[in-house]
């Protein structure tokens, strides 16, 4: 059964770091695509950062380029997010996310965890 | 970006009867096109997948049809349990996925 569990949200002012991390169980860890999502409050999903299986490929939004750091350890299965020079606009329900189905084609991100809880305010 | 438009933003429906809601992408993604649905306080959870492919453990009552840029999720025999938003979600233009901003489905 596949489990994913963030950790590491909280309260921190503009201008200050988080690091989240995503503890993954009941899958192969190092064979599938990984992902940060955002939930906004009142407002809907957006993605924020992927990692391939291997940690070769990354990509980040526009919106967290330059100041958010992805990464994974597949000695631990586990997934991070560096968050710097965080903004109040970066406040939202982080979710951790697997690609397990194997599709042609582009992966989908199938299995969420719960998520953790970030608010940027002085 | 593909802009993802759902509609209605709230739906009211009454037990046993049948919701349907609707999807529009702003450019057509082909079948990559997949419906969550999330309750509160409870992370997003796949139901269907390729336009019409029910993800593991979904009944049959959700049902997802459509192409290109306009899709369905109709869901049937509806039960209290089925209370949520619902979003639908583009995977075809990667990186740049896009979800919906969703539909209230609320059980009369």
């Amino acid at each position: 059964q596949v489990q994913l569990v963030e950790s590491g949200g909280g309260l921190v002012r503009p201008g200050g770091s988080l690091r989240l991390s995503c503890a993954a169980s009941g899958f192969p860890f190092s064979d599938h695509y990984m992902t940060w999502m955002r939930q906004a409050p009142g407002r809907g999903l957006e993605w924020v950062s992927y990692i391939s299986g291997n940690g070769e490929s990354i990509y980040y939004a526009d919106s967290v380029k330059g100041r958010f750091t992805i990464s994974r350890d597949s000695a631990r299965n586990s997934l991070y997010l560096q968050m710097n020079r965080l903004r109040p606009e970066d406040t939202a329900l982080y979710y951790c996310a697997a690609a397990i189905l194997s599709l042609k084609g582009n992966p989908l991100f199938d299995s969420w965890g719960q998520g953790t809880l970030v608010t940027v305010s002085s | 970006e593909i802009v993802m438009t759902q509609s209605p933003a709230t739906l009211s429906v009454s037990p046993g009867e049948r919701a349907t809601l609707s999807c529009r992408a702003s450019q057509s993604v082909y079948n990559s096109l997949a419906w969550f649905q999330q309750k509160p306080g409870q992370a997003p959870r796949l139901l269907i997948y390729g336009v019409s492919t029910r993800a593991t453990g979904i009944p049959a009552r959700f049902s997802g049809t459509g192409s290109g840029t306009e899709f369905i999720l109709a869901i049937s025999s509806l039960q209290s349990e089925d209370s949520a938003v619902y979003y639908c979600h583009q995977y075809n233009h990667w990186p740049s996925y896009t979800f919906g901003q969703g539909t209230k489905l609320e059980i009369k």
